[in-house]
């Protein structure tokens, strides 16, 4: 199976800082990587997909890049409400996996 | 615009069998692929399964032994039979939709787009 690992665990950033989370995949996946926010007790929220398309909806200070095995979120401008816990997913093949998960907070 | 229902048992005694609904409204159940995802504090987000309208379910390795996925599409619901539950099963229970990537006759779900609310599924007795 192809493993995701996502790094850092947690971050403390302060508001207007520039945030990168990273993932990396065991074994190249294109760019089949989906980025989700999730806010403590809500339901994980799509943010990017194909590694760099921005959902509908979603803010533009979030922006994804990377393809093969490594990938990376980036958030230009932390603001309060960005507060949550983020994970990357791979769908290149069965089974469908997630990072461990990156928890942001404010400094 | 699409929303999704969980609907099931809140509790369930171990070694029983977990079962999960999820109610599709706003589209079409064939449109897309559907899966079931689970999230318990030790374990992070776990996929356990995928279905389309039509072809073959996808598991979870590490689950499929205890599970089953169904579609039914008179209802516009699918559902989830998790068995011989024990502790490591208590979690939230989401579904979500994906959409679905063809190239000839194989077809693959992408990024989940659209999650129910969850459901907590206690297994206790």
């Amino acid at each position: 199976d192809i493993q995701m690992t996502q790094s850092p665990s947690s971050l403390s950033a302060s508001v207007g800082d520039r945030v990168t989370i990273t993932c990396r995949a065991s074994q190249g996946i294109s760019n089949d990587v989906a980025w989700y926010q999730q806010k403590p007790g809500k339901v994980p929220k799509l943010l990017i997909y194909a590694a760099s398309t921005l959902q509908s909806g979603a803010p533009s200070r979030f922006s994804g890049s990377g393809s093969g095995t490594d990938f990376t979120l980036t958030i230009s401008s932390l603001q309060p409400e960005d507060v949550a816990t983020y994970y990357c997913q791979k769908y290149y093949s069965v089974p469908l996996t997630f990072g461990g998960g990156t928890k942001v907070e404010i400094k | 615009q699409v929303q999704l229902q969980e609907s099931g048992p809140g509790l369930v005694k171990p070694s029983e069998t977990l079962s999960l609904s999820c109610n599709v409204s706003g589209g079409s159940i064939t449109s897309y692929s559907w899966s079931w995802i689970r999230q318990s504090p030790g374990r992070g987000l776990e996929w356990i399964a995928y279905i389309y309208y039509s072809g073959s379910p996808k598991y979870n390795p590490s689950l499929k032994s205890r599970v089953s996925i169904s579609v039914d599409t008179s209802k516009n619901q699918f559902s989830l039979k998790l068995n011989s539950v024990t502790a490591a099963d208590t979690a939230v229970y989401y579904c979500a939709r994906s959409p679905r990537w063809c190239s000839g006759s194989s077809c693959n779900p992408l990024h989940f787009d659209s999650w129910g609310q969850g459901t907590l599924v206690t297994v206790s007795s």
